[in-house]
């Protein structure tokens, strides 16, 4: 199947600091990459929309200042948490659309998620 | 936004029994989609339903989709331990957004 990446898979930081997540397509390109956050015990949040080439398009209530998103190939979005803080602490995960006709229609693969805890 | 929402949110089940799992959601949707999740571990695929009247079995599961009653339902057969875990179903949009449901976990007792 498919496979997506996620680095780092854990980071630990110091209120305050930005923290730079990456989600790779290892063997596809993907069109669309989608952001998501689970807080522990709860169901996955879809944060933002990301499209190569152009801009993500956020969830209501997301911050785009604060997460920021970049889709820079068909293969990479980063998910970038500015100035984070305790409350920002949780797990991340992204997922990709494959471009190919090859792989299932209109689903997701999923990346290993990045847990995030801000200290 | 879809909503979706699934019932029940804990399930803990003899090893043996039936069992199953409610996917609603909110407006139409003509795909959905049923996941699981170890503890701590990322989500993985289990059925993909993109038409009405849909049935998929892998196994023990068994899935289903009603577009009119916008429901799907997750049937769980003879329960063995392995498939204590946590399932989501998601319903997706226009966009391809995946919308997830709140998420049942699963606990079979021996």
């Amino acid at each position: 199947g498919a496979v997506v990446s996620q680095h780092p898979s854990r980071v630990i930081c110091k209120s305050g600091t930005s923290v730079k997540i990456e989600c790779r397509s290892l063997d596809f390109q993907a069109t669309t990459m989608f952001w998501y956050r689970q807080f522990p015990k709860q169901s996955l949040m879809l944060m933002a929309t990301s499209n190569e080439g152009s801009k993500a398009t956020y969830e209501q209530g997301v911050e785009k200042d604060k997460f920021l998103i970049n889709h820079a190939s068909l293969t990479l979005s980063t998910l970038t948490v500015t100035s984070a803080h305790p409350e920002d602490s949780s797990f991340y995960i992204c997922s990709a659309r494959a471009l190919d006709r090859g792989r299932a229609p209109d689903t997701q693969y999923f990346g290993p998620g990045t847990r995030l805890t801000v200290l | 936004e879809l909503k979706v929402e699934q019932n029940p949110l804990f399930l803990s089940m003899q090893e043996g029994k039936n069992y199953t799992i409610y996917c609603n959601y909110s407006t139409t949707s003509d795909r959905l989609y049923w996941y699981r999740q170890d503890p701590g571990k990322s989500l993985e695929s289990l059925f993909v339903l993109l038409s009405n009247g849909a049935v998929k079995q892998e196994g023990r599961l068994m899935a289903s989709l009603d577009t009119k009653a916008r429901l799907s339902t997750l049937h769980i057969t003879a329960a063995v331990h392995d498939l204590s875990a946590t399932y989501f179903c998601a319903a997706s949009n226009t966009g391809n957004q995946f919308y997830f449901g709140t998420g049942t976990s699963l606990t079979v007792i021996p």
